[in-house]
């Protein structure tokens, strides 16, 4: 299994302009998870997707975030406007509901610099 | 809501040596998942081991064992022989039960260097 894939690896924009995370999630697993890690404030959960439907969406920052999942093979973040303080890395993870042990796999991240 | 505290920002540990890192949490519920991830400067998140906090027997995978204490509410990760290769930074994570709560939630991790 390819694990999760997630595109950029590194995504360097300047303030203002909007930015695409994508994430495609193993095979087979059907929640879906976006978490942002910064040094001030560590990894924290951004959204999460049940059978592609949205759960919990308290840790979205704001309007600029928002998030798609369109299907169950992808899903996509995105920030417009772009600001600096975004700048963080953003990691995708995805598991199988009602797994026997709810443990969630990482992709890469994506590292976002925003200037 | 849930929280999960890692006191200690940094440790050290010689190689072959032993080392415990400290994880508290904060919850009401009864049933739980507590996670330990490393994350070397790959960044990469990879699952070290798991707990069931119905299950009282500590986990252990290999080298990597807990101390799960439910009523101290406490969630410690020990590394014996410690391997050049361990070096990284690791996170203590909580997941609740229940329908809706499947999301990890992080200590601010503890970065550990071993020493040759």
């Amino acid at each position: 299994d390819a694990g999760v894939i997630q595109s950029p690896r590194h995504e360097v924009t300047e303030m203002g302009q909007e930015v695409t995370l994508r994430c495609k999630p193993i095979s087979g697993h059907n929640s879906l998870f976006w978490y942002r890690q910064t040094m001030m404030r560590g990894l924290e959960l951004l959204i999460y997707f049940n059978n592609n439907v949205p759960i919990d969406d308290s840790g979205m920052p704001e309007d600029r975030f928002s998030a798609k999942m369109p299907n169950a093979s992808f899903s996509t973040l995105k920030i417009q406007p772009s600001e600096p303080r975004d700048s963080a890395v953003y990691f995708c993870a995805s598991s199988v509901l009602g797994g026997h042990y709810y443990e969630q796999y990482f992709g890469p991240g994506t590292r976002l610099t925003v200037t | 809501a849930q929280t999960v505290t890692q006191s200690q920002p940094e440790m050290s540990v010689q190689e072959a040596e032993t080392v415990t890192l400290s994880c508290t949490y904060d919850t009401s519920e009864s049933d739980y998942y507590l996670f330990w991830y490393k994350q070397p400067p790959s960044r990469q998140m990879i699952l070290v081991i798991r707990q069931e906090a119905y299950k009282q027997q500590n986990a252990t995978e290999n080298r990597f064992s807990v101390n799960f204490q439910k009523a101290a509410k406490s969630f410690s990760l020990k590394i014996s022989d410690s391997q050049l290769g361990d070096a990284a930074m690791y996170f203590c994570a909580y997941r609740g039960s229940q329908g809706g709560s499947e999301k990890l939630v992080f200590g601010k991790g503890t970065k550990l260097t071993v020493n040759p």
